[in-house]
């Protein structure tokens, strides 16, 4: 079965500093990997997909298959960027459900 | 309505109890979605609808947990002889569809807390 392991529960990290959050999988196909984020007092929501490549709120996600990592970055954090935020896997196109891993608490230290 | 509707937002209910949650997608969404998260865990998939249909149920724990979404809108969970294990927060999530949940993901609901004592 596919895992998700975020192994930071808690991370503190200086206004300006660069963020690292990191996000392992397992699973033996073809995954699409999200970042979702849940700021204080307001509903889950998704922050970005592998699939886009994109860099939303200046934060980006590569995924590396060899190390099955999908780790969340951003070179300077910002205090808004505290919130929670959780990696999910999705099996593939088809396969509508999501796992979750147990997520990260990221503070931004002013 | 404007977002994904939960109610209720909490529910206390006795060991032994039945308890039904609403989840209330948004207008024209066919996917929607039911998980739980317990305390310091990320949520967990329930089930999934596709219009009317349960596509996939794989998620529900075990006989007491059903979900119904007859019209294909508003969906109902419904817990049957409630343990204090089931204490969480269930969160619904609704999409236009499934392609749309790839490329822009779930519009989640603020969930509902069940506490069962």
């Amino acid at each position: 079965a596919q895992r998700v392991t975020q192994p930071e529960k808690l991370l503190s990290v200086f206004k300006g500093a660069p963020v690292e959050l990191k996000c392992n999988y397992s699973y033996s196909g073809s995954p699409e990997l999200f970042w979702y984020v849940q700021y204080s007092r307001q509903r889950l929501q998704l922050l970005l997909r592998h699939i886009s490549r994109e860099s939303i709120k200046g934060f980006t996600a590569d995924l590396n298959k060899g190390e099955t990592s999908f780790h969340l970055k951003k070179p300077f954090a910002q205090e808004e960027d505290s919130a929670m935020y959780y990696c999910a896997l999705r099996k593939g196109f088809g396969n509508e459900k999501l796992t979750f891993g147990t997520g990260t608490r990221l503070t931004i230290i002013p | 309505g404007a977002g994904v509707s939960q109610t209720p937002s909490n529910k206390v209910t006795e060991k032994g109890k039945y308890v039904e949650l609403r989840c209330d997608p948004i207008s024209g969404h066919t996917a929607l979605y039911w998980y739980r998260q317990s305390l310091g865990q990320g949520p967990e998939f329930l089930i999934y609808f596709q219009g009317t249909g349960a596509a996939d149920d794989s998620g529900l724990p075990n006989d007491r947990f059903f979900a119904v979404r007859p019209e294909g809108s508003v969906s109902t969970l419904k817990i049957q002889r409630t343990e204090r294990g089931d204490s969480a927060v269930y969160l619904c999530a609704s999409s236009p569809s499934p392609l749309a949940a790839s490329n822009y993901g779930y519009t989640f609901g603020s969930g509902t807390r069940l506490t069962v004592v």
